[in-house]
């Protein structure tokens, strides 16, 4: 079983709905995920991180869920710019290596 | 802040040929992670480094693969003979040694071998 897994879409959705990702992850020692986000030939950058309780970012909502080793990332009243990759990223403890999902294509349809 | 730096940003190089990457990672962070980017493959770890210390290895491919982090300062990764298999973007990132351990990525260099 690989470390992350994430559905590589591509998920088109029409703008302004709703759109939801999950990923797992394979190691229950894992400590500290994030969501980044890879426009087309530029590196990947930071999202949000995702904490225990979940947090929302304006119209992203990350969530966690520890039992059965997921995450997951909400998008509402989904814009055209956030057409990208999203890749989901694990780490077990400080000063460990990060691991990066494949990442999940999303197209927003005008 | 500069940001991570990575030189050059597009190589081409013939088969056999030896390719070296360079990356300045940004002052104060103590990890530095090379990726290697394709779409068959995806973000692949390839080596990461702490304090200057490698301290996992096992994503490099294969022997033809080095990589060093002689200071805080600077890394580099070399492939030696390269081959039109090892063509990707190359992704230097690095991160303060904190909890929250966000992973900040230089533009890449994106290798092309002929």
């Amino acid at each position: 079983r690989k470390e992350v897994e994430q559905d590589p879409g591509p998920f088109n959705v029409p703008e302004g709905a709703t759109v939801a990702f999950n990923c797992t992850y394979s190691n229950s020692a894992s400590q500290s995920f994030f969501w980044y986000r890879q426009d087309c030939r530029k590196e990947p950058k930071l999202l949000m991180s995702v904490y225990s309780s979940g947090n929302e970012d304006g119209r992203f909502t990350a969530q966690l869920n520890r039992a059965s080793q997921y995450i997951s990332l909400l998008i509402r009243d989904s814009k055209l710019s956030d057409s990208a990759t999203y890749l989901c990223v694990v780490s077990r403890a400080r000063g460990d290596k990060i691991i990066f999902g494949k990442g999940t294509r999303l197209h927003i349809l005008p | 802040d500069a940001g991570v730096i990575q030189s050059p940003r597009h190589e081409v190089t013939e088969m056999g040929q030896e390719v070296t990457l360079r990356c300045k990672p940004i002052s104060g962070h103590n990890s530095l992670f090379w990726y290697r980017q394709t779409m068959m493959r995806g973000l692949e770890l390839l080596i990461y480094f702490n304090n200057n210390v490698p301290i996992d290895d096992s994503g490099m491919p294969e022997d033809r693969f080095s990589a060093k982090m002689p200071n805080a300062s600077f890394s580099t990764l070399k492939i030696q003979p390269s081959e039109p298999r090892d063509s990707a973007v190359y992704f230097c990132a690095s991160s303060r040694d904190t909890l929250v351990m966000e992973a900040f990525f230089g533009q890449g260099t994106r290798l092309t071998v002929v």
